[in-house]
This record gives structure tokens, sequence and C-alpha cells, in this order.
């Protein structure tokens, strides 16, 4: 049981190139998540999805698109990315409203 | 607006005594709170949670404590050990409108337990 897989896991990228980091989970869960971990900040939310269709920003959603065809797959897209987006992305996804989430092991973006 | 508050970056304590981690809130919506550890170069994993309706709740050596009135929790580990050393982050959920729960996390405070 892989859990929550995220690829790539260090990526480096040049202002304004575009990307996609890739966030797959089999554990059947309906709800998954996306949040960056910045110093000094905690985790903050980007986007989430409540299932297959159905997305909505988080607390810092600018500069990011994200889709959800499948229960599995919640991919987060840069559209152009900027050195305001290095960071370390984290993908969670929870059975239930009250079910903790469960974290992928991140991927760490260098923009330049 | 920082919702969710861990006031201290870093903590120090010696092998065997008492860790107490802070975390203050300032959101009377927050029903549910949790704990997560997380270690370098991998994902935050769940510890420890509590329900708004509970002011205690314990997991071996891990115990929360709520305090309602004052917006406050606190994470006790009674003996604390070297493999505790990890990056602490509090979280709580959003229990109103259209939310989902979401999480609201702090900003994390790194525990180093010393031999």
């Amino acid at each position: 049981n892989a859990g929550v897989t995220q690829t790539p896991k260090f990526q480096v990228l040049k202002t304004g190139q575009s990307m996609t980091l890739q966030c797959a989970q089999d554990m059947n869960h309906e709800y998954m998540s996306w949040y960056r971990q910045d110093p000094g900040m905690g985790l903050r939310l980007i986007h989430y999805s409540v299932g297959a269709g159905i997305t909505d920003q988080g607390e810092v959603p600018n500069g990011y698109n994200v889709s959800r065809s499948t229960t599995e797959d919640f991919p987060l897209r840069l559209l152009s990315a900027a050195p305001s987006q290095t960071s370390v992305y984290f993908c969670a996804s929870r059975e239930t409203g009250y079910s903790p989430l469960h974290f992928g092991n991140g991927t760490r973006l260098t923009v330049t | 607006d920082q919702q969710v508050k861990q006031n201290s970056p870093s903590l120090s304590v010696q092998e065997g005594r008492i860790s107490i981690l802070n975390c203050d809130y300032t959101n009377s919506m927050f029903d549910y709170f949790l704990w997560y550890k997380k270690y370098p170069a991998e994902g935050p994993t769940f510890l420890i949670s509590i329900s708004s309706i509970k002011d205690k709740n314990e997991d071996g050596r891990f115990t929360v404590f709520l305090n309602k009135s004052a917006k406050h929790l606190s994470l006790h580990i009674v003996p604390s050990q070297p493999g505790d050393s990890a990056v602490y982050f509090c979280a709580a959920r959003y229990a109103g409108g259209t939310s989902y729960g979401k999480l609201t996390f702090g900003q994390g405070t790194i525990l180093t337990v010393h031999p």
C-alpha cells in the first residue's frame, strides 16, 4: 500500500516556466489537498478537492491550477513559475472530514 | 492573519524529561485539533487529536490538552526520547459552512531531545 505518492522529489525551474507536480493516492480517499511549507509560515493550503470533478481554492491559490479527473490523482500546475513559489509542496488525502490527513513526502521546488 | 500560532520556533529538552509544545488559536469555529510530527525529507505524520468537546486525550507518551476558554492547546511528551526530535505542527479543523473540514496549520516548533 503506497499511500500518497508525489513526483518529482526535486525540481528546479526558471522564472516563467510551467510544470505539473504529480500526486496520486491508492486509498480511495475522496478528499485531497495541496499545501506549501515555507520557513516561519507552517503549512498553507493551496487548493483542495472533495471528489472527482470538484475543486476549490485554499489560502494561497494564486499562480496554481488544479483538476481532479479521477479519485486517485490530483496534479498541481504552476502556470508561470515565480521565485516566490520556491517552496516544499505536500499533497495530502483523507477518508472523512474527521480523519487525519495522510501526506506524501513532498516536492522541493526551486525557481531561479 | 495567522489563526493558529505556535509562538515557540524551537524547544530543547533532555532525554527522559517532559516536552511541552504550545499552540494558540483565534477562531471559535475550530472544532477539532490535531498534532503532526515531521522528520526531515518526509511528509508530516499524524500524532494525536482532540475534539473541542474534550479537554484531554492521551495516547501512550503523548497527551494533548485543550483549554477552550483560553483558545490554547498543548502537547505533552513524557518521557521525551531522542527519536522524538522533529518539527511538530498543530492544526485546527474549521467546522463552518462549506469548508469541508479544511485544516489550518501553525508555523511549527522544532523539538530537539538531547541524550
